[in-house]
């Protein structure tokens, strides 16, 4: 079956500028989470939806938000871009969030 | 909260050679425990994961990793390195009963031919 989905592969965006950053679950998986990685940082937890409902929230400004469609779909929005912003995001899905996470191949986001 | 601890940042090996790749975890409870691979480039997958039950684990790929509740530590093992496992690791604890893991910093595995 088909894996974790994220497009897109890269993007480049201008400091100031939002963006937004998709990520198709696999078929059936209700749960889906974002990551933010980077070499300083390493891998920090952004937030996890379920059935369209934000359940879990890390320690992000409210600049970064996120939405869940009735697909589990998801979608991550960054408003506002900072260079530090620059970035691996990494979606995963689960059957539940309670269940084995699948990761994507993830949105390399480049903040100039 | 809980927490995970990559001591190393960097390991190099011979192919060929064993290796142990360290991680302890600070979480009050009997957690849930994960090793991870990325490739350069690339996502996360899963190699083996620590619920209960017998305390050392097989995963994918030749490895496997023993939870030790003594020294809050769930070391990955391999006995034979290959070159093709030159990867970036990382640890990782879930708690409360939940897959969303909380990562280590990760470790950086570099295989000399």
């Amino acid at each position: 079956k088909a894996g974790v989905t994220q497009t897109p592969r890269y993007l480049i965006k201008t400091r100031g500028q939002q963006v937004t950053l998709s990520c198709s679950p696999i078929s059936g998986h209700r749960s889906v989470s974002w990551y933010q990685q980077t070499p300083g940082q390493g891998l920090q937890f952004l937030f996890e939806y379920f059935s369209e409902t934000q359940r879990n929230k890390g320690n992000f400004p409210g600049r970064f938000s996120g939405r869940q469609f009735s697909n589990s779909r998801s979608e991550m929005n960054v408003s506002t871009l900072e260079l530090g912003d620059s970035a691996l995001y990494l979606c995963a899905s689960s059957l539940t969030g309670y269940t084995e996470a699948f990761f994507g191949q993830g949105t390399r986001l480049t903040v100039v | 909260a809980q927490s995970v601890t990559q001591p190393d940042i960097h390991i190099t090996v011979s192919e060929g050679a064993s290796l142990e790749l360290r991680c302890n975890y600070s979480y009050g409870a009997t957690p849930y425990l994960f090793w991870y691979v990325q490739s350069p480039g690339q996502g996360l997958q899963l190699l083996l994961k620590y619920f209960s039950g017998d305390t050392l684990v097989q995963g994918i790929k030749g490895f496997e990793a023993e939870f030790k509740r003594s020294q809050s530590s769930f070391n990955l093992r391999k006995p034979s390195v290959h070159w093709s496992d030159a990867a970036e690791y990382f640890c990782a604890v879930g708690a409360g009963g939940s897959y969303i893991p909380t990562f280590g910093r990760g470790t950086s595995l570099i295989v000399h031919p």
